[in-house]
């Protein structure tokens, strides 16, 4: 089974400031997909940055990185000039490619941009 | 584009009622997955359905059940709700190509509380 684990509960940043979140993941599989999703006060999950594993090349989506460290099975997010709105929980997940559909999520991490 | 529609938004059950949420998926999509988030923790993934079959299921007992009906649309069913049951229930979308997953859309959630 695959475990997700995210070891800050909590962080803050200030307004347009960086700030990087960790994950770390467990699994005997070589292909997968990885996922951040942002949760906003609003509860609607949405879908941040996406990798898929056997990429090298780390994801981008304008202010949001990656950092895929496939063999020490790290997987951060950078999030670059912070913005009030970046305020949510995050939270890292996994699925595996050959079993579509289901992933395997962190308990998230509260991040709170500051003013 | 019509992303993810879950209804009710709120719902206050007794225990051992019964109830049942619904969900319709983003237009496009012809998969729908159904997870549980209790407050403070990431979404447990409960069910899958694909084709209007349950393709996969997670450790939920056999009080979660749920259905796709021809049009995409499902239905999460608990019986004899438990104080546990109490939790956010997110829907979410997908559609698979070949055999790459893009990820979710998620829906808001119904938040259901049982006393």
């Amino acid at each position: 089974a695959q475990t997700v684990t995210q070891s800050q509960p909590e962080m803050s940043v200030q307004e347009a400031e960086t700030v990087t979140l960790s994950c770390t993941y467990d699994t005997s599989e070589s292909n997968y997909y990885l996922f951040w999703y942002k949760q906003p006060p609003s509860r609607q999950m949405i879908l941040v940055i996406r990798q898929e594993a056997y990429k090298q090349q780390n994801a981008t989506e304008n202010r949001f990185s990656v950092n895929f460290q496939k063999a020490a099975k790290s997987f951060s997010l950078k999030i670059s000039d912070s913005q009030l709105g970046d305020t949510a929980m995050y939270f890292c997940a996994f699925m595996k490619h050959t079993n579509a559909g289901k992933s395997t999520f962190g308990d998230g991490t509260t991040l709170t941009v500051k003013p | 584009d019509a992303g993810v529609t879950q209804s009710p938004t709120h719902l206050i059950k007794t225990r051992g009622q019964q109830v049942t949420l619904r969900c319709s998926p983003k237009s496009g999509h012809d998969t729908v997955s159904w997870y549980q988030q209790a407050l403070g923790q990431g979404p447990q993934f409960i069910f899958q359905y694909y084709e209007e079959e349950e393709r996969q299921r997670g450790n939920f007992p056999d009080r979660f059940s749920g259905h796709q009906f021809p049009n995409y649309s499902s239905e999460l069913n608990v019986n004899a709700l438990l104080l546990g049951d109490s939790a956010l229930y997110l829907c979410a979308s997908s559609l698979e190509v070949g055999s790459i997953n893009y990820g979710y859309t998620f829906g808001s959630g119904t938040r259901l509380t049982v006393v």
